[in-house]
């Protein structure tokens, strides 16, 4: 059983370009989380979904877009890398919201970094 | 507004025992995580706590106090592999999870 998969580990792009972080689990969890994680900082929701074809707002959403088509997979966007946006990004899932513990498992981790 | 504070690093003895102590001011609470993450790793889950009191599970404790906005995760009989960063996060009363910055340990022989 894999878990939660991200792609790529790595990334090196310059400013301005669209990427695409990938993320899927197997564990038919409801709930799926993008974080970026920064030096310093804890962890930082960016968007999140409570269920196949829903998506929120974390705390720190803005450049970024998420899609939830179905209940295994969901990538985040950049529509237009900039500098700022260089982090280690995680993706995780939860088989629910406040219906129990509400544990979360993560993803190995993206490193993305903004020439 | 909201926020978690645990110390930035500690480092402690092989063998030994360290409390790595977190407070939190949050909106609403509906249960507080502790996760450890190795350097360049994804975070894993050791505890939560909803409830005042100590839970066990084998060398590590965590405790809560709700009326001091208060926790600590407790690792007894250190070992070089509990050398990670240790996340307390707390979940506020829209169920979102509200993240410390971590507490860096450094186990020395």
């Amino acid at each position: 059983i894999a878990g939660i998969t991200q792609a790529p580990t790595s990334q090196i792009l310059a400013a301005g370009r669209r990427m695409t972080l990938r993320c899927t689990q197997d564990m038919r969890h409801n709930a799926m989380y993008w974080y970026r994680q920064d030096l310093g900082l804890g962890l930082r929701l960016i968007h999140y979904s409570n269920t196949a074809g829903t998506t929120g707002k974390g705390e720190v959403p803005d450049g970024y877009s998420v899609s939830r088509a179905n209940t295994d997979d969901f990538p985040l966007t950049l529509a237009s890398a900039v500098p700022s946006q260089t982090s280690v990004y995680f993706c995780a899932s939860s088989a629910g919201t406040g219906y129990d513990t509400g544990e979360l498992f993560f993803g190995e981790g993206s490193r993305l970094t903004v020439l | 507004g909201q926020n978690i504070d645990q110390p930035t690093e500690m480092t402690a003895t092989e063998g030994a025992i360290v409390q790595i102590n977190c407070t939190y001011q949050t909106s609403g609470f509906n249960g507080l995580f502790w996760y450890q993450q190795h350097a360049g790793e994804a975070p894993t889950f050791l505890s939560y706590n909803v409830l005042d009191g100590l839970e066990e599970k084998g060398r590590f404790s965590s405790f809560l106090s709700r009326s001091k906005g208060y926790s600590y995760l407790l690792l007894k009989e250190l070992q070089m592999k509990d050398s990670a960063s240790y996340l307390c996060a707390v979940m506020d009363s829209n169920y979102q999870l509200i993240w410390g910055a971590g507490t860096k340990l450094i186990i020395k022989p």
